[in-house]
């Protein structure tokens, strides 16, 4: 039973590129979520999806962020005219559903995306 | 504004020994605790977790206690072993308002457990 995958493992782009992250949920999960660790700090909540609908993206920036989980395929996590602050690991979690009575369903993390900006 | 917080960024035991790893919260709408573990080049993976209803949580060796009047918490491992060293991060949620998957994490603790 494969867990969370995440591609590339790594990625470098320059100012102004675009970066193109992707999250695969483990298998019957259909509720994602986006975690960003910039360099020594903990992990903050992006986004939260399910199949082709936004359920939360309070934790994005307004700009150039942008994310979606069609109905077929991974999870696209999409950062436009990236900039050197981008520069953080991106974590990708997927959970069966919500949560309920008030708990929240476990989510397991995938092993992240290291994005580089030069 | 860090909500939750681990102030120690290292700790170190003896194979063998208890591990206590600490966490303290601000925020009083938290009511459901995680902690987490992390290997290098690994994401987080879920170890633990305590309502706010209850004061202790035991699973194995790694048991989490929960003071919800001081908002502390801390995880013990007992015995520690070599395999345990790696960050430890604390996690919390808030069940108000629907957005329970919203976790909020700390920095994390690197635990080096010495053979």
């Amino acid at each position: 039973n494969a867990g969370v995958m995440q591609n590339p493992r790594h990625l470098v782009r320059r100012r102004g590129q675009e970066a193109r992250l992707r999250c695969s949920p483990m298998k019957g999960h259909s509720h994602v979520y986006w975690y960003r660790q910039l360099p020594e700090e903990g992990l903050k909540f992006m986004v939260y999806l399910q199949k082709e609908n936004i359920i939360d993206e309070s934790g994005m920036p307004k700009e150039r962020f942008s994310a979606e989980f069609p109905k077929e395929g991974p999870s696209i996590l999409r950062i436009q005219q990236v900039v050197r602050g981008d520069s953080a690991a991106y974590f990708c979690a997927s959970s069966i559903g919500p949560g309920t009575l008030g708990l929240p369903d476990t989510q397991y993390f995938g092993p992240g995306t290291r994005l580089t900006v030069l | 504004d860090q909500q939750v917080k681990q102030n120690s960024p290292s700790l170190s035991v003896q194979e063998g020994r208890i591990s206590i790893l600490n966490c303290d919260y601000t925020n009083s709408m938290f009511d459901y605790f995680l902690w987490y573990k992390k290997y290098p080049a690994e994401g987080p993976t879920f170890l633990i977790s305590i309502s706010s209803i209850k004061d202790k949580n035991e699973d194995g060796r790694f048991t989490v206690f929960l003071n919800k009047s001081a908002k502390h918490l801390s995880l013990h491992i007992v015995p520690s072993q070599p395999g345990d060293s790696a960050v430890y991060f604390c996690a919390a949620s808030a069940s108000n308002g629907g957005s329970n998957y919203k976790l909020t994490f700390g920095k994390g603790t690197l635990l080096t457990v010495n053979p």
